[in-house]
């Protein structure tokens, strides 16, 4: 069965950066995008932007001033996300997301069980 | 860049009701772009219906989209308590690629 298990929670303090990993198992990494998504305590999600598995290319939202970076190692099946100069908003939960893609639409079929990043002094 | 307002914020039913949920488009978007996800309380997201009014694999009947040009419906035919949740809109476009809406909470009475 299709699985994105993510890695565990993270405390930071402002100005560090993060990583969080995305292992998938169950299917062809390469055959779907992987998304990276965040969700602050009591809010709605928030989209971060996408890598192509299949060649790297990463699309990063533009509201996070060149602050991300995606990556990838194919070999075990993992996306991962690094998000530099936090700062005490980026406190939330990242979840990393499967897009399946049909014709022109998608939508995310398998989600990661969410990683709590809380920045604070 | 599109917004999708979602509406009521807040909607609370007893068990056996049905629930409308709105998701309006600032500008009109194909019925293809459109998907409903579903997030319970310390859960990460689930897809209900995509393209406007396809079930997800193994979603219940008694969920239903429907809708066109900007406005859009997500309804449940008759609640039930396992219904609490919040519900979001998300449109697929090319850029951005991913919007979400505000999201309506839904409580069982």
């Amino acid at each position: 069965q299709v699985q994105l298990v993510q890695s565990g929670s993270e405390l930071k303090k402002p100005g560090a950066s993060v990583r969080v990993s995305c292992k998938a198992s169950g299917y062809t990494f390469t055959h779907h995008f992987i998304n990276w998504l965040r969700q602050a305590p009591g809010q709605g999600l928030e989209w971060m932007g996408f890598i192509d598995t299949n060649i790297g290319n990463p699309t990063y939202a533009q509201d996070f001033s060149g602050r991300l970076v995606f990556s990838l190692d194919t070999s075990v099946s993992t996306a991962y996300l690094q998000v530099s100069s936090l700062k005490t908003e980026d406190s939330a939960i990242y979840y990393c997301a499967r897009w399946f893609h049909f014709g022109s639409g998608g939508y995310y079929d398998y989600w990661g069980q969410g990683t709590l990043v809380t920045v604070s002094s | 860049e599109i917004v999708l307002t979602q509406s009521p914020g807040t909607l609370s039913l007893s068990p056996g009701e049905r629930a409308t949920l709105s998701c309006r488009a600032s500008q009109s978007i194909s019925s293809t772009h459109l998907a409903w996800y579903q997030q319970k309380p310390g859960q990460a997201p689930r897809v209900l219906i995509f393209s406007a009014s396809t079930r997800a694999i193994g979603i219940p009947d008694r969920f239903s989209g429907s809708g066109s040009g900007t406005d859009f419906t997500l309804s449940i035919s008759r609640v039930e308590p396992q219904d609490s949740a919040v519900y979001y809109c998300q449109l697929y476009r090319n850029s951005p690629p991913v919007t979400f809406g505000g999201g309506t909470k839904v409580e069982i009475k």
